[in-house]
């Protein structure tokens, strides 16, 4: 079984600070996918990232792939309290196997 | 577009009881799928279906059985509810399933087993 791992598992700031989350594995991903999952409700896709080295950002939130293609990063700049949730990263081993979801970061984000 | 629908929201069932989620998209994707979500476990896959009429294993398919006799529906039977079965579960859909694609969730179903 290929494993995917995030950390840390929960995390507790205070709006303003900056943070950064992990997402690990011993495999070669061929793409990875962040989705950020609110109380009540389903994933939400954030970003895919799919070359390795690649960095994207959007808005606050800045996404780094390993030139390896084993690990990514989700980094937040001020976070803010909008920014809680369930932060998941998502990968395909190979181009035809279905997605494999890490086990999550809780952040929490206190005003 | 509606995108992805579950129904019910919530269920309450007794062991050995049968039932049936609904899950429904209008996206004209292929691809979809079932997730159950337990507290610190993340998102794990039951089943999924690469179209209509094909449906495979995921990591945890044991006590669940699905079907794809069209595009749009994608329903998940517990054949024999076992308090394990407690959790929440979600649909996704997306439109090949192949690496990249974005999955669609749907608001999920959270489901106690008595």
């Amino acid at each position: 079984t290929q494993l995917l791992e995030q950390s840390p598992q929960f995390l507790s700031i205070q709006e303003g600070e900056n943070l950064t989350v992990y997402c690990n594995s011993s495999s070669v991903f061929s793409s990875l996918q962040w989705y950020r999952q609110e109380p009540g409700e389903g994933p939400v896709l954030l970003v895919t990232v799919v070359t390795g080295g690649e960095v994207k950002k959007l808005k606050r939130l800045t996404f780094q792939f390993g030139d390896a293609r084993k690990d990514s990063s989700l980094h937040i700049t001020a976070a803010q309290t909008g920014d809680t949730g369930l932060y998941l990263c998502a990968v395909h081993f190979s181009g035809n196997t279905p997605l494999v979801f890490g086990k999550g970061t809780r952040l929490s984000v206190i005003a | 577009n509606a995108g992805v629908t579950q129904t019910p929201k919530f269920q309450v069932l007794k062991t050995g009881q049968s039932m049936t989620l609904q899950c429904a998209q209008d996206m004209n994707h292929e691809y979809m799928s079932w997730y159950r979500q337990d507290p610190g476990m993340g998102l794990r896959l039951i089943h999924y279906s690469v179209g209509a009429g094909i449906t495979d294993q995921g990591e945890v398919p044991n006590g669940y059985n699905v079907s794809r006799s069209t595009t749009e529906d994608f329903p998940l039977r517990l054949l024999s509810a076992a308090p394990s079965q407690t959790s929440v579960y979600f649909c996704a859909s997306s439109a090949l399933g192949t690496s990249g694609d974005e999955q669609f969730f749907g608001p999920g179903t959270r489901l106690t087993v008595l």
